[in-house]
């Protein structure tokens, strides 16, 4: 069964500060690795995905890498800012017949100004 | 703009009630997926729908919840009784042309998936 682990749980950083948030799953079958942003009280939005194939993922400020042997993503943000804070998901899809979603049970980012 | 609709947004009801939650997915859309999000064990999946038909439901109560998708543009996710461990945010997904069983549709670009805005369920 298909566990992911999403360290630190909670972090706070002051603005403008580079971060790094951390994603590991326990089998390394995968499909593909998605990042998803959620706010207070609201839905999840799609940040990037990186299919089993490819190493990394660009958008913006974010970069997502992929070491799918070593079961990690890593999500970079540059020069974080106030508006960055929210919660940050983690989910893989497996290969299989249902190609589930697994999520980890996010970071809390808090970038102050 | 295509998004997920869901409705109700919020729903307060006393345990037993029967509680029905909605979702639009996105039109053209043939994958749909219901998950409920806890503090304490995050996102779970409960159902899977693929072209309507219902592929995984594992994750789900059976003695209490059903999942149901009675045309393209609706699907439904009951819960009858309520309990107030039930209490949670649910949410619906829709994507495109997942790779499935019977072969897949084209890979590329195919993979996101685009959540609604969640129920958020309270069973007092």
């Amino acid at each position: 069964k298909q566990e992911v682990t999403q360290i630190p749980a909670a972090l706070s950083v002051p603005e403008g500060e580079n971060l790094v948030l951390n994603c590991s799953f326990t089998d390394s079958a995968i499909y593909n690795l998605q990042w998803f942003r959620q706010d207070p009280g609201k839905g999840l939005t799609s940040l990037l995905l990186i299919q089993s194939s490819q190493r990394e993922q660009t958008s913006g400020r974010l970069n997502a890498s992929l070491d799918k042997s070593s079961g990690r993503s890593t999500l970079y943000i540059a020069a974080s800012q106030p508006g960055d804070s929210a919660t940050y998901l983690c989910a893989v899809r497996g290969r299989g017949s249902n190609y589930k979603l697994t999520f980890g049970k996010g970071t809390l980012l808090t970038v102050n100004p | 703009d295509a998004r997920v609709t869901q409705t109700p947004r919020h729903k307060v009801t006393e345990m037993g009630q029967e509680v029905t939650m909605r979702c639009q997915p996105i039109l053209g859309h043939n994958t749909v997926f219901w998950y409920r999000q806890t503090m304490m064990q995050g996102l779970e999946l409960l159902a899977y729908f693929r072209n309507r038909a219902p592929l995984d439901d594992s994750g789900m109560p059976k003695d209490r919840f059903s999942a149901e998708m009675p045309d393209a543009t609706l699907a439904t996710l009951k819960i009858q009784p309520s309990e107030p461990r039930d209490s949670a945010v649910y949410f619906c997904a829709s994507g495109l042309g997942l790779p499935g069983l019977a072969g897949g549709l084209n890979k590329s670009g195919a993979n996101v998936l685009t959540f609604g805005a969640g129920s958020r369920l309270t069973v007092l």
